[in-house]
């Protein structure tokens, strides 16, 4: 498989579920990102993750916690998440290094459902 | 902080005209740029993407345009179809000495109809 692949597609968890979002890229890229796409709302970076830069968007709450055990994959921990949070959670990868151009692919998203 | 705007929001065209969105920025000071199509309730796939030393990208039927200098970059669409309706989206890399995380406009919804 190539590109960037997401599962799983869809979820409909409950406020007090505990879910984890996966991430995989085939593209040997170094950085990872978690971004959340909400209806009408500019896309949110959430996370990243690479070899130069850890990024924590400070608004993004503790219910969500990432890890990146390689620069392959990338996961997405849930726990008592909020009806608000429902929404597409898209995952990208780029190459991060010096001279190198950043271009970003994402996966297809997974969209969530709170209830 | 970087601010990147697209005009317009939403756009309506019949089939066959030529079309061009429109990406502003605020801080000149950029790596590059990169265009992205986003169909309903999918990922973002990407179009084109420009550096900072270049003034046009060609694929296709698009062609994308940069002016640093005016913070302005447009999407050129020859020749439009029912296909290429889906949002447009560009996204700003800050240059060198920030870091490389870009900044998102809000997008360009086209609709073109036959």
């Amino acid at each position: 498989e190539t590109g960037v692949t997401q599962t799983p597609r869809h979820l409909v968890m409950g406020m007090t579920n505990k879910k984890s979002l996966k991430c995989e890229q085939h593209l040997g890229h170094n950085a990872m990102y978690w971004y959340k796409q909400s209806a009408k709302k500019p896309l949110e970076l959430m996370f990243v993750y690479s070899l130069e830069e850890r990024v924590e968007n400070n608004s993004v709450p503790s219910r969500f916690s990432p890890e990146c055990p390689n620069s392959s994959h990338l996961f997405l921990h849930l726990h008592t998440l909020q009806p608000e949070d429902s929404a597409l959670y898209l995952c990208a990868s780029s190459q991060a290094r010096t001279g190198a151009k950043y271009e970003q692919y994402f996966g297809p998203g997974t969209r969530l459902t709170v209830t | 902080k970087q601010e990147v705007t697209q005009i317009p929001a939403a756009l309506s065209v019949p089939e066959g005209e030529n079309l061009v969105l429109n990406c502003s920025f605020t801080d000149s000071a950029i790596y590059n740029l990169q265009w992205f199509r986003q169909d309903p309730g999918k990922g973002l796939t990407s179009l084109l993407l420009i550096q900072s030393s270049q003034r046009e990208q060609t694929s296709g039927r698009l062609n994308a345009s940069l002016d640093k200098s005016s913070g302005r970059s447009t999407l050129y669409i020859a020749a439009s179809q029912p296909g290429d309706s889906a949002t447009y989206l560009c996204a700003v890399r800050p240059g060198a000495g920030g870091s490389y995380i870009p900044t998102f406009g809000r997008g360009t919804s086209l609709i073109v109809h036959p």
